[in-house]
């Protein structure tokens, strides 16, 4: 198994740029989260997802959409770049049964945004 | 509302001296707690579970629930335990969504 694979690792883009960043997992996993690290600020939830076609915000979800058309994918898309959002976003996904202490951690995308 | 609380941005201790990070939370109900632990440009990794009440690497931790603490320990600090610790708080059962905390950046100098 890949486990939790992200891409791209690092990105820049200008304000007001749109841009997807792509989260997969192949561990048939339902529960799939975006949280994004910032210094200073921990990790905060964007958006998670209990399961195919079934999406929710987290705490910090304005400026941010994501869908759920296979359980492997969830996608993270920046309709519109802004200097605020410059982070690192990690995906995370969990078993259907599983436990949140069983969070499997993608390895990061570091994006700038100018 | 769930928050956890480390209050400390930055720890740095010799090695072999011992170290804590301190983590306090809040929750109305009852919480799952846990420490998770990134090194150096990796993913975050789980470090331990209060319901394991195991010790991981040497670092144990304790929930204390009268004073909502679940403060993370070692004896002797390593080189290698140089890294960023997250506190981090779930409401158990099929609440799968994490509250971490804004992490304690800790250096073990040599």
């Amino acid at each position: 198994n890949a486990g939790v694979t992200q891409t791209p690792k690092f990105q820049v883009l200008k304000t007001g740029q749109s841009m997807t960043l792509q989260c997969a997992q192949d561990m048939n996993h339902e529960y799939m989260s975006w949280y994004r690290q910032d210094p200073g600020m921990g990790l905060r939830l964007i958006h998670y997802s209990v399961g195919a076609g079934i999406t929710d915000q987290g705490e910090v979800p304005n400026g941010y959409n994501v869908s759920r058309s296979t359980t492997e994918d969830f996608p993270l898309r920046l309709l519109s770049a802004a200097p605020s959002q410059t982070s690192v976003y990690f995906c995370a996904s969990i078993p259907g049964q599983g436990r949140p202490d069983t969070q499997y951690f993608g390895p990061g995308t570091r994006l700038t945004v100018l | 509302a769930q928050r956890v609380t480390q209050p400390e941005k930055l720890l740095s201790v010799f090695k072999g001296a011992p170290v804590e990070l301190k983590c306090n939370y809040s929750y109305s109900g009852s919480p799952e707690l846990f420490w998770y632990v990134q090194y150096s440009r990796q993913r975050l990794q789980l470090l331990l579970r209060h319901i394991s009440r195991e010790s991981i690497k040497g670092f144990t931790a304790d929930l204390n629930k009268g004073e909502t603490s679940f403060h993370l320990k070692k004896p002797f600090a390593q080189e290698e335990d140089s890294a960023m610790y997250y506190c981090a708080l779930s409401g158990g059962g099929s609440n799968y969504k994490l509250t971490f905390g804004k992490g304690t950046l800790l250096t073990v100098n040599p």
